[in-house]
């Protein structure tokens, strides 16, 4: 059975910390990991990575995926309180599908000014 | 930038009650799925489609669930006979791409269904 774990699980900072959140995965047939930030309602898409060592970078936000230790994980720099969110981690799993995702249980990120 | 929509946002129902949560997927997009979170849980996958019909489902996806694609931009799960346990957000999402590309799913703002 495929299977995302991400930690911390809660994480508190002040505005202006970085902070670093982990995905660690097993999955029979890895095609990708896929970075989700959750807040009230949706998850909203942040980054795909496919390929190790290569960085993704999105303003503050960056991943990187390690394929031979088998984890990605998620930098945010200099915090802000719209940071605040459930970050999830999830791998494509069973079949040829893109879309049947597993996901981890999530970081609870807390930004405090 | 387009949107996945859902409707209802939140849904109240007795126990024992059908309901049927609407969704329109992003226009151009080809596949269609389903997902669910209890409240406090991870998100998990119930079913997918494409081209008309289930690709895949999950075990949750039992003979109380089905989905329908009833014209070209609508994509609807009903739940024959609601549970307590059902009570969850269902979340709606699309993708495009071809059928082996790599392309992200698009999440809608879910529907919160409380079953009583």
């Amino acid at each position: 059975e495929d299977k995302v774990v991400q930690s911390p699980l809660s994480l508190v900072v002040h505005e202006g910390d970085t902070v670093t959140l982990n995905c660690s995965y097993e999955v029979t047939n890895f095609r990708s990991l896929l970075w989700y930030k959750q807040e009230k309602k949706a998850p909203t898409f942040l980054f795909m990575l496919t390929s190790s060592g290569i960085e993704k970078k999105s303003g503050r936000l960056s991943s990187i995926l390690d394929k031979k230790e088998l984890f990605s994980i998620l930098n945010i720099t200099a915090t802000q309180t719209g940071d605040s969110a459930i970050y999830l981690c999830a791998v494509p799993s069973g079949g040829t599908s893109y879309g049947k995702l597993t996901f981890g249980q999530g970081t609870i990120l807390t930004v405090h000014p | 930038e387009p949107e996945v929509t859902q409707t209802p946002s939140h849904q109240v129902t007795q126990m024992g009650q059908e309901v049927i949560l609407r969704c329109v997927p992003i226009s151009n997009h080809l596949y269609f799925y389903w997902y669910r979170q209890i409240l406090g849980q991870k998100v998990e996958f119930l079913v997918s489609f494409y081209n008309n019909e289930i690709s895949e489902k999950s075990e949750i996806f039992d003979d109380q669930f089905s989905v329908e694609r009833p014209d070209g931009s609508n994509f609807t799960l009903k739940i024959r006979s609601t549970k307590l346990e059902d009570s969850a957000m269902y979340f709606c999402a699309s993708r495009g791409g071809q059928p082996v590309g790599n392309s992200p799913l698009h999440f809608g703002n879910g529907t919160r269904l409380t079953v009583t």
